[in-house]
């Protein structure tokens, strides 16, 4: 059971729009710790996709934007493409843990 | 353009010592702190730890007991040990950045290794 919560999967069609969630607590997202996100290519390596809610690194396409409200935080896909089917994960610190904690991921599926 | 690159054996007997090196090519260590994180097959990723050229470590005190991190500047490397392995350490290693700074514990990972996989079997 992972301390950030994501849904098991989401899916769109080419050219859609779609939204990953990631839910925390107080002790986490709820604690204004940033939440960072990382797309995962099957049989890959995670690559940060978005890191500080919202920032997007260099090379990432503005398709991919990040927001974040409360305890909670989400990823945005817009004008879907074949090359985003992977899997997602949301990132961030928490305080009672006393670790960086990952949600349990969700994985993207382009129909 | 920074890349790592993780080693080490990809069979450990259980109860053993899982051993693993991140070599890091295309940039110097220091300034930044350096993860290791592991993902189990079919899984969720778990960060295990951090580590600073200085040797100062922060790890996940659900691993704590187990885990024993060191760098090597002069090698341009860093490396992990987990000792008293079971199956459920069964998983793919990686090692990354650490974009922590400290001491506001914000931080993200990237870029990352590839990923060894290791196996705690007899």
């Amino acid at each position: 059971q992972s301390v950030l919560t994501q849904p098991p999967s989401v899916s769109g069609a080419p050219g859609q729009r779609v939204t990953i969630s990631c839910t925390g607590g107080s002790s986490n997202i709820g604690a204004a710790y940033d939440v960072h996100w990382y797309q995962q290519i099957p049989g890959t390596a995670p690559k940060l996709l978005i890191s500080g809610n919202s920032n997007r690194p260099s090379g990432v396409p503005d398709r991919f934007s990040g927001s974040k409200s409360g305890t909670s935080a989400s990823l945005a896909i817009t004008g879907l493409q074949a090359e985003d089917e992977a899997d997602y994960y949301c990132q961030s610190y928490d305080s009672y843990l006393s670790a960086s904690v990952f949600g349990g991921g969700t994985k993207l599926t382009v129909l | 353009q920074v890349q790592l690159q993780e080693s080490g054996p990809g069979l450990v007997k259980p109860s053993g010592t899982l051993s693993l090196t991140c070599n890091v090519s295309g940039d110097s260590l220091t300034g930044y702190y350096w993860s290791w994180i592991r993902q189990p097959a079919g899984k969720g990723l778990e960060w295990i730890g951090r580590i600073y050229r200085t040797g100062d470590t922060n790890y996940n005190p659900s691993l704590k007991s187990r885990v024993a991190m060191s760098v090597d500047t002069s090698k341009n490397q860093f490396s992990l040990k987990l000792r008293s392995v079971t199956a459920a350490d069964t998983a793919i290693y990686f090692c990354a950045r650490d974009e922590f700074t400290g001491p506001d514990p914000d931080n993200w990972f990237g870029p990352w290794g590839q990923g060894i996989l290791v196996t705690v079997s007899s």
